[in-house]
């Protein structure tokens, strides 16, 4: 089956980078996705790796090493705003529906 | 344009009531998700729907739990005979497309639910 580990809980400062990591374990592999979440909020779409390498889209940047299963998605010139909880998600077996992870929950002080 | 909408926002049942959570996806969305979160939890899948192809139902946690959907537009999530441990945010989102992780899911605000 899917599983992906990220760490729980992530503290950082202001204008400070953070990196949060996920590895994943899957049966059949079509990309890694990239989902934020605010506290009581929708989740919404960041970034997606289909090929190794890093994908970058303004403050955030993910990469995706898939000889290694394992991807990270990297916040820079953080902002209060980007408190949040973030989830890296694969599809699942029959390809259809993402399986998330746990979630990484991001805070950030000033 | 609309984003994905969901009713009711919040819904509070007793223990063995059944309830109908709907999801209006994006129009022209021809893929559907409904997820469940439990609180400071992951999303979980439960079933999706794409176009007039039979839905995955793979994630559904028993047979208390169905959806319907009509055509490419409004799906309802059904559960029956609720339990205490039915009580999570039931989220939908759509896509263009399904399959494909790339495919980016636009989700709704979710429906809270809670069961006495």
């Amino acid at each position: 089956g899917q599983s992906l580990e990220q760490p729980s809980e992530v503290t950082a400062v202001e204008g400070a980078i953070v990196q949060i990591n996920c590895t994943y374990q899957t049966s059949g592999f079509y990309g890694l996705s990239w989902y934020q979440q605010h506290d009581g909020g929708a989740p919404t779409f960041l970034s997606y790796n289909g090929l190794d390498g890093l994908e970058e889209t303004g403050r955030f940047s993910s990469f995706l090493s898939r000889s290694d299963s394992y991807g990270y998605l990297l916040l820079q010139e953080l902002q209060m705003k980007d408190s949040a909880s973030y989830f890296c998600a694969v599809l699942n077996q029959a390809g259809t529906a993402l399986i998330f992870g746990k979630g990484t929950t991001l805070s950030v002080s000033s | 344009g609309a984003g994905v909408s969901q009713s009711p926002s919040n819904k509070v049942t007793e223990k063995g009531k059944d309830v109908e959570l709907r999801c209006d996806p994006i129009s022209g969305h021809t893929a559907l998700y409904w997820y469940r979160q439990r609180l400071g939890q992951g999303l979980e899948f439960l079933i999706y729907f794409q176009g007039n192809s039979a839905p995955d139902k793979s994630g559904l946690p028993s047979d208390r739990f169905s959806a319907e959907r009509t055509g490419e537009s409004v799906s309802t999530l059904t559960i029956q005979r609720t339990q205490q441990e039915d009580s999570a945010v039931y989220l939908c989102a759509s896509s263009l497309a399904g399959g494909g992780a790339g495919n980016e899911q636009f989700f709704g605000p979710g429906t809270r639910l809670t069961v006495l």
